[in-house]
């Protein structure tokens, strides 16, 4: 099993509605979990990340983790079509240094 | 506030020569990431420095590829060598701090690097 598996999607949602997408990860203690979004030819951008049980929210989007479940997810809230990108699901054991762990991303399309 | 800097932007290189490419990391950032993506498939890890010091290489490929983070200057990925396998585009990454679970990484543009 990867350490971290997305589906590649592509996820497609009409503009306004709310993008789901999801992170499983193998659970190896002390992790962090990191959103970034990845334009086509361009280089991942963070968008937050999230270390805790439970909701962390940002502006329109939230990050979710169940450590229980072993999954993380991302909501985008009114998905707009500038949202449409690759979306990298990152796992970070931060007591063994910085290395990100990435999934494959989940490519989100937002139809207007 | 600059963000992190990749130079050059694209790299063209012939088999059998020599890739340097640099990162500077963000005003305040000591420790320094390198990753590569190839052609549609995700980013992996490579090496983690900080000035000095290797602290992870455990990604590098065990030959032609190294990296440095010099005392002063831009952290230095070499690839002598290359083949038309290292064609990928490759980030550099930087963060304050390492060791706890908000600390985030931020990455550059990204160097191209074609292998003709």
């Amino acid at each position: 099993q990867k350490e971290v598996e997305q589906n590649s999607g592509p996820l497609s949602v009409p503009e306004g509605a709310i993008a789901s997408l999801n992170c499983t990860y193998s659970d190896r203690g002390s992790q962090s979990f990191f959103w970034y979004r990845q334009y086509s030819g361009k280089s991942p951008e963070l968008i937050m990340f999230i270390y805790s049980n439970g909701d962390k929210e940002d502006g329109r989007f939230t990050a979710q983790l169940n450590k229980a479940s072993q999954y993380v997810s991302l909501l985008i809230r009114d998905s707009q079509p500038s949202d449409s990108a690759t979306y990298l699901c990152a796992l970070l054991f931060y007591n063994q240094g910085g290395k990100l762990i990435f999934g494959q991303g989940t490519e989100l399309s937002v139809k207007p | 506030n600059a963000g992190v800097m990749q130079n050059p932007r694209h790299l063209v290189r012939r088999r059998g020569q020599e890739a340097r490419l640099r990162c500077s990391p963000m005003k305040g950032h000591s420790h320094v990431y390198w990753y590569r993506q190839l052609p549609e498939e995700g980013l992996k890890f490579m090496v983690y420095l900080q000035k000095e010091n290797i602290i992870d290489e455990s990604g590098m490929p065990k030959e032609r590829f190294s990296a440095e983070f010099p005392k002063e200057g831009p952290s230095i990925l070499r690839i002598q060598q290359v083949v038309r396998g290292d064609s990928a585009a490759y980030f550099c990454a930087s963060s304050p701090k390492a060791g706890q679970p908000s600390y985030e990484q931020y990455f550059g543009p990204g160097t191209r690097l074609t292998v003709t």
